[in-house]
């Protein structure tokens, strides 16, 4: 069965500072690959998604995360967090065979930016 | 742009009604989700339905049933509240079939309930 775990359920970081959410998967073949944003009282938008093309991923508000098949890892960064990073993230896994499957979410992990 | 809609925001209901969370997406999608978003555990999945009239159980289906009566509208029923369903839940959708570029999953607003 296919899993996700994030690496920390709580990440802080200042104003200007690198961001780096972790996320590693768990899957007998490469799957298809998610990061969601997710804002206070809403629901969830699409920051990116690996699907077996290129290895790097780019994504909106300049985050963008590396599938690294040796290390069963896709990691969330970006260069500079802006206050308006805030948030709860999440990374989430399917199997690129499957047809009508769902998504396997991870815990989730709240990004807090300090000026 | 994609709309995946659910019909409340915020729900505040007693214990031992009926509740139903409504939710239209406009994009002609197979699939669509139900799933229950809650501090510390993520988001788990309650049911889905991959076609009119179908439905498969999620990893915490005990208290809740669905419908599928038109592909683009997908109910969750409470049938008997309890102050344990107290969550925000996510309806989402997305194709049956996933190809390189129609992968993800699309998702409303959310709708918090409250069962007091």
């Amino acid at each position: 069965a296919q899993s996700v775990t994030q690496l920390g359920s709580h990440v802080s970081v200042s104003e200007g500072a690198l961001v780096l959410l972790r996320c590693n998967y768990s899957s007998s073949v490469p799957p298809y690959l998610f990061w969601y944003v997710q804002y206070p009282n809403q629901g969830l938008q699409l920051l990116l998604k690996y699907t077996s093309a290129a290895t790097l991923v780019k994504g909106i508000n300049g985050f963008e995360a590396e599938f690294k098949k040796s290390e069963t890892s896709f990691h969330l960064t970006k260069p500079s967090a802006h206050m308006s990073d805030a948030a709860e993230y999440f990374c989430a896994v399917s199997p690129p065979t499957e047809a009508g499957t769902a998504l396997i979410f991870g815990k989730g992990t709240t990004l807090s930016v300090s000026s | 742009d994609v709309k995946v809609t659910q019909s409340s925001r915020y729900l505040v209901k007693r214990t031992g009604e009926k509740v139903f969370l409504e939710c239209v997406q406009d994009m002609d999608h197979e699939n669509m989700f139900w799933y229950r978003q809650d501090p510390g555990l993520g988001l788990r999945l309650i049911y889905f339905s991959y076609d009119v009239k179908m439905k498969e159980k999620g990893d915490i289906p005990e208290g809740y049933s669905v419908s599928r009566e038109k592909k683009e509208r997908f109910s969750l029923i409470l049938e008997s509240a309890s102050t344990n369903q107290t969550s925000m839940y996510l309806c989402a959708s997305s194709f049956y079939v996933r190809q390189r570029d129609n992968t993800e999953a699309f998702f409303g607003q959310g709708t918090r309930l409250t069962v007091v």
